[in-house]
């Protein structure tokens, strides 16, 4: 079954330090990965998507994530924090047969100033 | 870009009643609708998969009898949480596929949510 991991529940870094979310899939076929982020008590806006295209996506806000087989990794990454990338950030994954998402555990990002 | 209308965004109400919570996709037709939920400081765990037209599909362990999932059209999907108690107090989160999206790398157009409180 395919699934997601996302090491560290919280993270926190100092404003315009750099950002690294860490988000390991497991999956037997090529996955399609998406990085999502929810700000209090609201939905998911989706940050990126790999769909196998390029290795290294560019997202909204700055962010981006390079998708890495020999690691199966998909980090998030975004070189200077800001104050509003403060909020909760999901990486996910496609079950390739019935097309459900299903997420990681989250992590939370604080920025201090 | 794609919209997809919850509502209501918050509803407090009693034990033992029941409430309903409408999913609307406003400026596109979704074949495919997620039911989600997700408790404080918590992932989103995947309920059900609603399709319109046919019967909603409910993931292991969570009760049909209780949270009933309507798709009468491809603009809307409804939740209701029937004789709800305080334990279903939560947050509810319905995404969207759009119709014609191919399914394997198209992301999932989210809703803003529903805080359910249950007293």
């Amino acid at each position: 079954a395919q699934s997601v991991t996302q090491l560290g529940s919280h993270v926190s870094v100092s404003e315009g330090a750099l950002v690294l979310l860490r988000c390991n899939y497991s999956s037997s076929v090529p996955p399609y990965l998406f990085w999502y982020v929810q700000y209090p008590n609201q939905g998911l806006q989706l940050l990126l998507k790999y769909t196998s295209a390029a290795t290294l996506v560019k997202g909204i806000n700055g962010f981006e994530a390079e998708f890495k087989k020999s690691e199966t990794s998909f980090h998030l990454t975004k070189p200077s924090a800001h104050m509003s990338d403060a909020a909760e950030y999901f990486c996910a994954v496609i079950v390739s047969n019935t097309g459900k998402l299903i997420f990681g555990q989250g992590t939370t990002l604080q920025v201090k100033p | 870009g794609a919209v997809v209308s919850q509502h209501p965004s918050w509803v407090i109400c009693k034990s033992g009643t029941s409430v309903k919570i409408e999913c609307r996709s406003l400026d596109f037709q979704a074949t495919t609708m997620f039911w989600y939920r997700q408790f404080p400081k918590q992932s989103l765990m995947l309920m059900a998969t609603s399709n319109e037209g046919s019967k909603a599909t409910y993931e292991q362990g969570v009760e049909k009898d209780k949270f009933l999932i309507n798709h009468a059209s491809l603009t809307l999907s409804t939740l209701t949480v029937t004789s709800a108690h305080p334990e279903d107090s939560s947050f509810y989160i319905c995404s969207a596929r759009e119709v014609g999206e191919y399914v394997v790398n198209s992301p999932l157009h989210f809703g803003n949510g529903t805080r359910l409180t249950v007293t």
